[in-house]
């Protein structure tokens, strides 16, 4: 099975820009999650989407949103952004499964803001 | 709020010492318990859960309710055991990270 892929996996903007990331999910896998992960601050949880449904969020401002496609896909979307969100944003898909609370990560998007 | 606090940035062991990774869980209900690594280039992965109380890679790690602990233990560390560790959380459907531990074996 292929990973989880995520593109681009890199990003360069400039303050006051929006931006979209894409996540693609394993296979059969229908819980996408999302996280910010910076030196300091470690991996911090941004949302999960379930069938389409955001069914968890994190503790982000309103300029992060997401959403979740039938096909399980996933976009994240950040808007007016702030020097602050440099960071690299990780996706995660759960399996449907016992082990549903195992997150299998993708390699990222490494997002510049200037 | 739940959360999940790693003390150590950094920890640097010989090869062969014991290594002891800390982590520590705000206690709320009954949270499942995870360790995942980071190795260079690679993708953050899981190396074990508490429910398995599988040893992966020489790695285990006792669920400590008492303490609220989880700690990560290997008795003879190796180089290729140089990674980012991730000490989590998942209770009432959230996950929860610890900012992470560089652990670095030196030859």
């Amino acid at each position: 099975k292929a990973g989880v892929t995520q593109t681009p996996r890199y990003l360069i903007k400039t303050r006051g820009q929006q931006v979209t990331l894409s996540c693609s999910p394993i296979s059969g896998h229908r819980s996408v999650s999302w996280y910010q992960q910076t030196p300091g601050q470690g991996l911090q949880f941004l949302f999960e989407y379930f069938s389409e449904t955001q069914r968890n969020k994190g503790n982000f401002p309103g300029r992060f949103s997401g959403r979740q496609f039938s096909n399980s896909r996933s976009e994240m979307n950040v808007s007016t952004l702030e020097l602050g969100d440099s960071a690299l944003y990780l996706c995660a898909s759960s399996p449907p499964t016992s082990f549903q609370n195992i997150q299998y990560f993708g390699a990222g998007t490494r997002l510049s803001v200037l | 709020a739940q959360r999940v606090t790693q003390p150590e940035k950094l920890l640097s062991v010989f090869k062969g010492a014991p290594v002891e990774l800390k982590c520590n869980y705000s206690y709320s209900g009954s949270p499942e318990l995870f360790w995942y690594v980071q190795y260079s280039r690679q993708r953050l992965q899981l190396l074990l859960r508490h429910i398995s109380r599988e040893s992966i890679k020489g790695f285990t790690a006792d669920l400590n309710k008492g303490e609220t602990s989880f700690h990560l233990k290997k008795p003879f560390a190796q180089e290729e055991d140089s990674a980012m560790y991730y000490c989590a959380s998942y209770n009432f459907n959230k996950f929860y990270f610890g900012s992470g531990t560089k652990l670095n074996v030196k030859p």
